[in-house]
Order: C-alpha cells, then structure tokens, then sequence
C-alpha cells in the first residue's frame, strides 16, 4: 500500500503569513493528489486537489504543486486567516488503475494561524 | 441537495456488546468509504465500495468488523463483541464513481462510538 507522510505535523504561523504543508507519498502510480481541511469538531472537506497531468493549481489564497519525479505535492495558504486554522490531510491515490484504488490519508497537519 | 447522513451521531455501549452504525450517501454516488479517527490522530481507512465490485476490505482492522452495502445506497458498518480500543469517530464518505473528475469524497457528520 502507499506509504503517505505529511510535514510538518504542527504549524504555527502569524495572521497574514504563509504557510506550506509538504505531502510525501512511495506509490509512483499516484495520480491524483487532494488536500482536505478539517475544522475542529467537524468532518474533513475537500479544498483542493491536483491531477498528475498538471504542476500546479491554484484557487484564491490556496494553490498545490505537484513534483512527480519526487514524489510529493505541497499545499501553500498565502495571507493566512483565522479560518484557515484546523487539521489539513493530504491522500494521494492510485485513480482507475484496474485493482482497488489506494485510500491512504496522511496523518494530518494542524495548523495554526496566531493572531 | 442533502449530503452524507450518518447515524446515529453518538453511541455508548458497553465493552462486547455489537453495534451497528449506518451510513446514507449522496443519491447517485458508486462509492462510499469507511474510515475510523481516534481523538486527534488522523483517517484510517476501513472499507471502500464502489458500484457492483467486491468491496476493498484491506483497511478493516479484523474480524470484529464487517460491512454491507444494499446496492449503491445505504450501508451499515457492524463491530461485533466491541473493545475499548475501537472507541472513535467513525466517518462515512461517499463519491459520484471512479475516475474522470469524479474522485472528491464527501464526508458524513461521523458517529461518535464509546465503549466503556
């Protein structure tokens, strides 16, 4: 099965900054790479996601870049908000590839935004 | 149009009694997901169904747990003679099929499961 590791597991930042989550995964089949956001108490949702075809998306203040020959894809927040605190989980699968498809989430990053 | 309802939303039962937690996805959804988060640890994966395929058991963590699924509509996660170790949220997520750009998968509320 995919082996899935996301950095940092903690982040803490400064309202307005940056912040980057970094997705490594051992599956070189993976093609299609999603970030999904949980807020305390609440279920996981989806906020962006990326196909192998592509090097990078973006939407707003979030963007994911994909590095296939590395292996991994980053999630970037740009001018960070109070909302944007809560648990961020990367699961990169194997999508249509004839057997079941890998359902490996990473073990999440909480993330912080300090006011 | 209504989301992923799981229920029931709590549950407290006593160490080796059985449970059942069900799950309805999204209307027209193949596939549907189980997955288990212990108190702030992340998602484990369970079971996955997708349309009429064998189900992919590989996550389920052993016999104690089973799951069904009636067609592409409700399904029902049982935990048999339950532990205290299987004290968690369990998440159901369903997703309109495989491949193309179909692949988000839309959680429930979660069950909250504790086993005294």
């Amino acid at each position: 099965g995919e082996n899935v590791e996301q950095h940092p597991s903690t982040l803490s930042v400064q309202e307005g900054d940056s912040a980057v989550i970094k997705c490594t995964y051992s599956d070189s089949a993976s093609n299609y790479f999603p970030w999904y956001k949980q807020e305390l108490g609440k279920r996981p949702q989806l906020i962006i996601d990326i196909r192998s075809n592509v090097g990078e998306k973006k939407d707003q203040r979030i963007a994911v870049t994909l590095n296939k020959t590395a292996k991994h894809f980053s999630l970037h927040i740009t001018e960070t908000q109070p909302e944007d605190s809560a648990v961020y989980f990367c699961a990169p699968r194997v999508i249509g590839g004839g057997g079941a498809d890998g359902l490996t989430f990473g073990k999440g990053t909480h993330l912080i935004i300090q006011p | 149009g209504a989301g992923v309802s799981q229920s029931p939303s709590n549950k407290v039962t006593e160490k080796g009694k059985d449970v059942e937690l069900r799950c309805d996805p999204i209307s027209g959804h193949t596939a549907l997901y189980w997955y288990r988060q212990r108190l702030g640890q992340g998602l484990e994966f369970l079971i996955y169904f997708q349309g009429n395929s064998a189900p992919d058991k590989s996550g389920l963590p052993s016999d104690r747990f089973s799951a069904e699924r009636t067609g592409e509509s409700v399904s029902t996660l049982t935990i048999q003679r339950t532990q205290q170790e299987d004290s968690a949220v369990y998440l159901c997520a369903s997703s309109p099929g495989r491949g193309g750009p179909y692949n988000e998968q839309f959680f429930g509320p979660g069950t909250r499961l504790t086993v005294l």
